[in-house]
Formats: C-alpha cells, sequence, structure tokens
C-alpha cells in the first residue's frame, strides 16, 4: 500500500534560517503531492500544490521540490519566522485518485527567535 | 475556515450510541471530505462525496455512514460509536485545481 514518510521528530531552528522538510513517499508514483500547514485545535491551510512534470514551486518564502526517482519532497521555509511554527503536512494522491489524498503524519516545526 | 463550518466542535457519547457530525459549505462546490486525524497516524479519509446523494468510501470507513441529500451539507454518522473512534473528525472541502478547505474539526470522544 502507498506509505508516506514524514520526520516525526520536531525540527527546532533559529530564526532566519532556513528550514527544510522531507517527505517520502513508496510504492505510488502520484501525479500531485501537496503541502499544507497545521497549527494547534486548526485545520490543516492548503499552502502549494506540485505535480510530477514541475520540479520546483515557489511561493513568497516558500520552495517546494519533487523528485519522481528518489519519491521525496522537500519543502524549505526561508528567512523562518517564529510565526511559522507549526505543523506541516504533505499529502499525495494515493491509487484512489485525486479524490483519496494520503496524508503523512507530519513534522513539527518550531522556530526560536 | 471560509465557507465551511463542522459542529458540534466537541462531543462526549457513550459507547454503542448513535453519532452525526455535520459538515456546512456556503459555496457550492461538488467534492466534500470526511477525514479522522489521531496522533502518528495523520489524516486518514473515512468517506468523501462527488455529489449530492453520490458518496464512496476511503481507507477507514467501517462503522461510518455518510449522506448527502443536499449540496451544502455532508453529514458522518458513527452507528454505534466505540472507544476507538475518539479522534478529532476533520471536513473538507476540494476547491477547484489546488488543495483542499479544512473545516475547525470536531473533538469527539468516546466513553
Amino acid at each position: 500500500s502507498q506509505k508516506i514518510e514524514q520526520n516525526s521528530e520536531a525540527l527546532n531552528i533559529q530564526e532566519g534560517k532556513t528550514a527544510t522538510l522531507t517527505c517520502n513517499y513508496t510504492n505510488y508514483s502520484p501525479a500531485y503531492l501537496q503541502w499544507y500547514r497545521q497549527d494547534p485545535g486548526r485545520g490543516p491551510v492548503f499552502l502549494l500544490l506540485i505535480r510530477e512534470n514541475e520540479k520546483e514551486k515557489r511561493k513568497e518564502r516558500l520552495k517546494v521540490t519533487f523528485d519522481t526517482t528518489l519519491k521525496q519532497s522537500l519543502f524549505h521555509i526561508t528567512a523562518s519566522q517564529p510565526a511559522d511554527s507549526a505543523t506541516y503536512l504533505c499529502a499525495l494522491d494515493g491509487s484512489g485518485g485525486y479524490n483519496k489524498l494520503i496524508f503523512g503524519a507530519g513534522t513539527r516545526l518550531a522556530v526560536h527567535p | 475556515d471560509a465557507g465551511i463550518t463542522q459542529s458540534p466542535r466537541h462531543k462526549v457519547t457513550e459507547t454503542g450510541t448513535p453519532v452525526t457530525l455535520r459538515c456546512h459549505q456556503t459555496e457550492n462546490h461538488r467534492y466534500m471530505y470526511w477525514y479522522r486525524q489521531d496522533p502518528g497516524h495523520g489524516l486518514r479519509l473515512i468517506h468523501y462525496s462527488y455529489g449530492v446523494k453520490d458518496t464512496d468510501k476511503g481507507e477507514v470507513s467501517d462503522g461510518y455512514s455518510v449522506s448527502r441529500s443536499k449540496t451544502e451539507d455532508f453529514l458522518l454518522t458513527l452507528e454505534s460509536a466505540t472507544s476507538s473512534q475518539t479522534s478529532v473528525y476533520f471536513c473538507a472541502i476540494r476547491v477547484g485545481e489546488d488543495g483542499y478547505t479544512f473545516g475547525s474539526g470536531t473533538r469527539l470522544t468516546v466513553v
């Protein structure tokens, strides 16, 4: 079955540094990969979608890469701020297609002043 | 969370009782989804709907049923609640060709 792996350990970084989060997947070749942000007690918020034919996508301080050979996506936040502290989830369309997104368990990011 | 509301926000219920959670959207989106979120498991799809009276099962549909009699409402019913169904439940809508928009969640505790 399809599986998504995100680092379960929290990532702690200093303000102003670049945060890099990893999403690895197995047993499938998704057409899309998405990243969401989730704050405690809130629902996930969509950030970026990258398609299989796109290597990289940017939005303001965010950058996502998608390596279909390595079966990996990297999510970067440049010039990180304490307000970026949250849990970040990756999701991909599994064998069930776009209507059956599979989510990773998320990685918690803590940005320290 | 623009355009999507879940009710109730919190609920405590007893084992064996039926429970219905409601998801309401104001923007006439076709696709609606119910997920549950548990520590270490991430979000798991329970059921989804692709139109009025059109639904399909997700990864963890056992013990759950759904109904969608109007475009704006998608109901999730736990037929007979069990402790394993203690979780946070999220409704989501699909907006265009990008990501999902999620509601604020319902925290359900089955005692």
